[in-house]
């Protein structure tokens, strides 16, 4: 089975400029989840899908992040403008059904460097 | 809230040592908890997990109890080796449709 495909691996942007990262999920997972690790902490989640719609989005900073997840099954999570403190690792995650009991898959994830 | 805190690192031990990674938990109510476990370049993996007091999860050597009376889930391994350096996360969820809230990590480095 084919795991849970991110990238760019890597990036690099001047504070104020947009990014954007893709995600492909398992094949049949239903739920996508992206968190964000910054150095030094465990991940933070910043949005769940179920399919196509958003659960929870709680914890995502509006302003500047947007994310969607078209036709239920590629994810992409943009920063616009970045900040400094958008530098972490975005990591994305499947499960064939909500929550934890269904099992996390994650992705290597993205490293983004703000500079 | 609900959450999690781990031992802070990094825990360097030599090869052949005992492993202890100290988790506790807050929760409103009785989470599942787990261990996930980040080697270098990779994405995080599952290790091991509980999902009611006393339960005990075990993996690839590993081992850890869910301590209700203590608020714990700490991770054990008799026997450490190179290949387990990594980064540990402990995590929980408060019900089986609520995504995952992690620790920290704890940076474990094994010498030989």
């Amino acid at each position: 089975e084919a795991g849970v495909a991110q990238s760019p691996r890597y990036k690099i942007i001047e504070k104020r400029q947009s990014v954007a990262f893709w995600c492909n999920p398992i094949s049949g997972h239903a739920t996508l989840y992206w968190y964000q690790q910054i150095l030094g902490q465990g991940p933070k989640l910043l949005i769940q899908f179920q399919n196509n719609g958003v659960v929870d989005d709680s914890q995502l900073p509006k302003d500047r992040f947007s994310a969607e997840r078209l036709k239920g099954v590629d994810s992409t999570l943009k920063i616009q403008p970045a900040k400094l403190e958008d530098s972490a690792v975005y990591l994305c995650a499947s499960s064939s059904g909500p929550g934890a009991r269904y099992g996390y898959t994650f992705g290597s994830g993205t490293r983004l460097t703000v500079v | 809230g609900d959450s999690v805190t781990q031992m802070e690192g990094p825990v360097t031990l030599s090869e052949e040592a005992f492993l202890t990674i100290n988790c506790t938990y807050t929760a409103t109510g009785y989470p599942s908890l787990f261990w996930y476990v980040q080697y270098p370049g990779e994405g995080l993996q599952l290790l091991l997990k509980a999902t009611k007091a006393d339960d005990k999860g075990s993996n690839k050597g590993f081992e850890a109890t869910y301590r209700k009376e203590t608020t714990s889930f700490h991770l054990e391994k008799g026997s450490v080796q190179v290949s387990d350096s990594a980064v540990y996360f402990c995590a929980q969820t408060v019900s089986g449709n609520t995504p995952l809230v992690f620790g920290k990590g704890t940076r474990l480095s094994v010498i030989a």
